[in-house]
């Protein structure tokens, strides 16, 4: 079975500086995506970033960037310039391909963001 | 519509009573999913739809919990005789396609059940 690991409950950053979210899993699959979602007060999911396993290359969307080591079965996010609306709960989530749907989540890391 | 929407936003209910969650997912996905998020927690999945079909139910914790979806649309989750566990948050999400194929899902903004 796949888990999917967040490491940090908890981190803070000043407005403006960069922050680093980790998270770990654990699949014998070799074929498989990656997301980072945000989830703001308002409860919405909302897709930050995804990383498909077989691209070496790792993904980025503005400020969001992510560092995916295979091997060691490590996807971190970074958020470069934080602004008062990163702050959040952000999940890592693993879906291995063919799984229809199921997307398997990490505990979440709460982001607040000081101004 | 605009977004995954879903109904009621919130509610409370008395132990031992059934429960109906709504769901209308972005016009023109066929496929529609139903996850749970318990406090603090991360988000279970618990069931998908593909079109009116649901292939795979073994992730339902119990069955006392059952999921329909009528034309390709509107999903309705339903929990009977609630217990206090079933208080979460239930979050449901429609895709185009199957996301395997590599396309984003989309959640709403759930459902707040709380079961006193």
């Amino acid at each position: 079975a796949q888990t999917v690991t967040q490491s940090q409950p908890e981190m803070s950053v000043q407005e403006a500086e960069t922050v680093t979210l980790s998270c770990t899993y654990d699949t014998s699959e070799s074929n498989y995506y990656l997301f980072w979602y945000k989830q703001p007060p308002s409860r919405q999911m909302i897709l930050v970033i995804r990383q498909e396993a077989y691209k070496q290359q790792n993904a980025t969307e503005n400020r969001f960037s992510v560092n995916f080591q295979k091997a060691a079965k490590s996807f971190s996010l970074k958020i470069s310039d934080s602004q008062l609306g990163d702050t959040a709960m952000y999940f890592c989530a693993f879906m291995r391909v063919g799984s229809q749907g199921n997307l398997i989540f990490g505990k979440g890391t709460k982001l607040s963001v000081k101004p | 519509g605009a977004g995954v929407s879903q109904s009621p936003s919130n509610k409370v209910t008395e132990k031992g009573k059934d429960v109906e969650l709504r769901c209308d997912p972005i016009s023109g996905h066929t496929a529609l999913y139903w996850y749970r998020q318990r406090l603090g927690q991360g988000l279970e999945f618990l069931i998908y739809f593909q079109g009116n079909s649901a292939p795979d139910k073994s992730g339902l914790p119990s069955d006392r919990f059952s999921a329909e979806r009528t034309g390709e649309s509107v999903s309705t989750l339903t929990i009977q005789r609630t217990q206090q566990e079933d208080s979460a948050v239930y979050l449901c999400a429609s895709s185009l396609w199957l996301p395997s194929s590599g396309n984003t899902i989309y959640f709403g903004e759930g459902s707040w059940l709380t079961v006193v």
